[in-house]
């Protein structure tokens, strides 16, 4: 099992330019979560799909945040345009309906974005 | 709403020191779930523990314990005899059965200094 794999680890681009985040969770996982990491914060859920459906995206900051989950085995986070505000650590989550409860939530390495 | 306090901000000790790092939690559900997260230096968050509400039984994992208190809304985490490796960043989490979804909220952590 490799685990939740998110890509690039590391990310630098300039205001203004469109960013994608990506992410492969641990297959058979049917819950697949975004999560953001800054300094004032803290860790908080941006949004989580079920089965590939959207679920809760009530912490996505606003309009220039998006992401899909065309598959199983893929997902994505885009910031179009960015802003340096939005630099942070992006974390990728995944588990399994059952599974959930009993070991938790299994994250990526993250996606460490910094907009100059 | 669910919510995770950890007032500890930071806490620094000498190797082979006991610490205990606070928890307390708030939530309206009369079934939920806690973790423990450790996130060290080089940035992942790694699962150290899950416990369910209806669950009272303190867990020991080595020189890890665990001291769950539904009364006081509670779910301390000491390190006995501490090591240099044991040096990182702790979250409390809190998930929710019902009201909060599928959602992990998390505290704002705290940073553990294990020195020689």
């Amino acid at each position: 099992d490799a685990g939740v794999i998110q890509s690039p680890r590391h990310e630098v681009t300039e205001m203004g330019q469109e960013v994608t985040l990506r992410c492969k969770p641990i297959s058979g996982h049917d819950y697949l979560f975004w999560y953001r990491q800054t300094m004032m914060r803290g860790l908080e859920l941006l949004i989580y799909f079920n089965n590939n459906v959207p679920i809760d995206d009530s912490g996505m900051p606003e309009d220039r945040f998006s992401a899909k989950m065309p598959n199983a085995s893929f997902s994505t986070l885009k910031i179009q345009p960015s802003e340096p505000r939005d630099s942070a650590v992006y974390f990728c989550a995944s588990t399994s309906g059952g599974r959930r409860m009993y070991y938790g939530y299994t994250f990526g390495s993250g996606t460490r974005l910094t907009v100059v | 709403a669910q919510k995770v306090t950890q007032a500890q901000t930071e806490i620094s000790v000498v190797e082979k020191e006991d610490v205990t790092l606070d928890c307390v939690y708030e939530t309206r559900d009369t079934t939920y779930y806690l973790f423990w997260y450790k996130q060290p230096p080089s940035g992942e968050l790694v699962f150290l523990i899950r416990r369910n509400s209806f669950d009272e039984q303190n867990e020991i994992s080595g020189r890890y314990s665990w001291n769950f208190q539904k009364s006081t809304s509670s779910f301390n985490f000491t390190i006995t005899a501490s090591q240099v490796v044991d040096s990182a960043v702790y979250f409390c989490a809190l998930s929710e059965a019902k009201g909060g979804g599928n959602k992990l909220t998390f505290g704002t952590g705290t940073q553990l200094k294990v020195e020689l």
